[in-house]
Order: C-alpha cells, then sequence, then structure tokens
C-alpha cells in the first residue's frame, strides 16, 4: 500500500524563522510530487511539482526538493510571515491516475 | 481568469435525496478528478475521467455517479445510497491524467462542502 505522511501535524513557529515540512513515503517509484496549500474552507492551492527526475524545486520563499532513496520530500518556508499560515499537504503521483495525500501539516504563522 | 468553478458552495441534503455538485473547468485540460475530505484523512477519490465520454471509479465510488459529457464539465451526483454524504468535495484537473511531467499537475476548485439534514 502506498502510504504518505506528514509529521507533524500541526507546528507553530514566530514570524520571520524560516521553516521545513516534512512529507515521507513508503513506495520510492514516484512520477513526480506536489505540494499544496489549503487555507480553512478553501480549496487546494498548488505550490510546486517535482518530477521524478529533479531533486528540488523553487518558487520565491519557497524551496521543494524530493529524495526517492530515502522516501522524502521537504517543503522549506524562508523568513515565514502570518499570510503562510495554512495547511499543507503533499500528494504523490505513482502513475495509477490519481494523486495519494497525505493528511497535511496545519502552520501557524505567529506575528 | 482561468480556474475550476464549483457550485455551490454549501449544499444541504435532506435523507434519501440525490444531489448534484457542479464543476466546470476553462483550462482546457482532459483530465478531471473527484476527491472527498474528511477531517483528520487526507483526501480519497472517488471518480476520475481523463477523456471526454470516459470515466473510471476511484478508491470509494460506491454511492456516486458522474458523466462527462462535455470536456469543460464533470458533475457528480451523491446518491442516496452513499449512506455518509457529509463531507467537502474537491474538483480538480490536470492537462493530462498520466506521465510524469508538469501535464500531470493538479489544479483544484474551491470545493463544496456537502451536509446532511
Amino acid at each position: 500500500k502506498q502510504e504518505v505522511t506528514q509529521i507533524p501535524a500541526a507546528l507553530s513557529v514566530p514570524e520571520g524563522e524560516n521553516l521545513v515540512l516534512n512529507c515521507s513515503f513508503t513506495d520510492s517509484a514516484i512520477y513526480n510530487l506536489q505540494w499544496f496549500r489549503q487555507d480553512p474552507g478553501k480549496g487546494l492551492t498548488s505550490l510546486l511539482l517535482i518530477q521524478s527526475s529533479q531533486r528540488e524545486q523553487t518558487s520565491g520563499r519557497l524551496n521543494a526538493s524530493l529524495d526517492k532513496s530515502s522516501g522524502r520530500s521537504t517543503l522549506y518556508i524562508a523568513a515565514s510571515q502570518p499570510g503562510d499560515s495554512a495547511t499543507y499537504l503533499c500528494a504523490l503521483n505513482f502513475g495509477n491516475e490519481k494523486l495519494t495525500f497525505g493528511t497535511g501539516t496545519r502552520l501557524t504563522i505567529i506575528p | 481568469d482561468g480556474g475550476i468553478t464549483q457550485s455551490p458552495k454549501y449544499l444541504f441534503r435532506k435523507e434519501g435525496q440525490n444531489v448534484t455538485l457542479s464543476c466546470e473547468q476553462n483550462l482546457n485540460h482532459d483530465a478531471m478528478y473527484w476527491y472527498r475530505q474528511d477531517p483528520g484523512q487526507g483526501l480519497r477519490l472517488i471518480y476520475y475521467s481523463q477523456i471526454v465520454n470516459d470515466f473510471q471509479k476511484g478508491d470509494i465510488a460506491e454511492g456516486y455517479s458522474v458523466s462527462r459529457e462535455k470536456k469543460e464539465s464533470f458533475p457528480l451526483t451523491v446518491t442516496s445510497a452513499q449512506k455518509n454524504p457529509t463531507a467537502f468535495y474537491l474538483c480538480a484537473s490536470s492537462m493530462s491524467g498520466t506521465g510524469d511531467g508538469m501535464n500531470t499537475e493538479a489544479f483544484f476548485g474551491q470545493g463544496t462542502r456537502l451536509t446532511v439534514v
């Protein structure tokens, strides 16, 4: 079974700090991995997609890495802001025409 | 603006009633998906469609039905056979449903919250 784990389930950090969110998976035969953010009661917003042949992707203050051998992806957020407060979800494409989601990390940035 | 539109935002269903959730996209994407989100659980796939006039069951299709008569539209019907329909429903699309490239990047609508009353 392809399992995706995000630990911790919740995280609070002071504004301005750099932080790392984790995503672990048991099956390394992934096609790609996507990071999303979800605000309360809203849909998912795509942040970054990393293809299986890539090691990392960057967009502004966000940097996502992928290590298939260890079954791990990280989302690095630099200089955190209160507007970064949201739930962050990772989703893996195993080539079976769907995404397998983690349960997310709820991030709170403290002003 | 290109995107995915789900309606309504909130929907209330009486016991034994069928309801239909709308999903429209103007991204010219071939693939469309319906996911269900429950508290404390990851998103679970209900149905997906790779192309017009074709769709496949996902992991939790029982009690749901879909159609894909137009490329831009993928409505989801929650039937009376779905015993626990209260959830947040999310529609998504991607340029393609297969492969490992950027064309499988998924984009989501704003969701429909369905409540049984």
